[in-house]
């Protein structure tokens, strides 16, 4: 069975702060791993890798995988409260591409 | 720019009534799921479908049944509503060169 697990659960930080977020995972034929991010709807797409060691960047959000360790971060410099959010990572393995979620870092950025 | 439109935005049930969700995509992805979101359990897959005229079940499908009705549409139905299934749920499509999914803006479904 696909495995997602994030870390930490929560996190609250003050504007400006940097943050990095955790996700491992155990998936049967891994093709790639996402970012969203979630605020009071629907997620919206952040980043999607499927290369070990390459970093995708946007603005103040950057993530990075690492296939051999099986583990992904997603970092945001300068964090504004606009940032506060569930950021969800999933993974996509096997066939069909279904999406594996973990339960999310819920990300509190205070003034 | 419609992208993927789910209806209702928001039900209440009685337990044991019946209801349909409705989700259509216009972006012509063959692929297309239905997820349900529980407070501190992320999103579940419950259904999903590959292609028209396939369906396959996903981590927790008891309860429900799904039809795709054509390539554009893919309802998911509630035959006796439990407390249970109370939740929000997602339906979502995906083409394979695209970045992910696109996701509908969910339907919050209470079943008293």
């Amino acid at each position: 069975e696909d495995k997602v697990v994030q870390s930490p659960l929560s996190l609250v930080v003050h504007e400006g702060d940097t943050v990095t977020l955790n996700c491992s995972y155990e998936v049967t034929n891994f093709r790639s791993l996402l970012w969203y991010k979630q605020e009071k709807k629907a997620p919206t797409f952040l980043f999607m890798l499927t290369s070990s060691g390459i970093e995708k960047k946007s603005g103040r959000l950057s993530s990075i995988l690492d296939k051999k360790e099986l583990f992904s971060i997603l970092n945001i410099t300068a964090t504004q409260t606009g940032d506060s959010a569930v950021y969800l990572c999933a993974v996509e393995g096997g066939s069909n591409y279904k999406l594996t979620f973990g339960k999310g870092t819920l990300l509190t950025v205070n003034p | 720019n419609a992208g993927v439109t789910q209806t209702p935005k928001f039900q209440v049930l009685k337990t044991g009534q019946s209801m349909t969700l409705q989700c259509a995509q216009d972006m012509n992805h063959n692929s297309m799921y239905w997820y349900r979101q529980d407070p501190g359990m992320g999103l579940r897959l419950i259904y999903y479908s590959a292609s028209e005229g396939t369906t396959d079940k996903g981590e927790v499908p008891n309860g429900y049944n799904v039809s795709r009705l054509n390539k554009r549409e893919f309802s998911l139905r509630l035959e006796s509503a439990a407390p249970s299934q109370t939740s929000v749920y997602f339906c979502a499509s995906m083409e394979r060169d695209a970045a992910g999914y696109t996701f509908g803006s969910g339907t919050r479904l209470t079943v008293v």
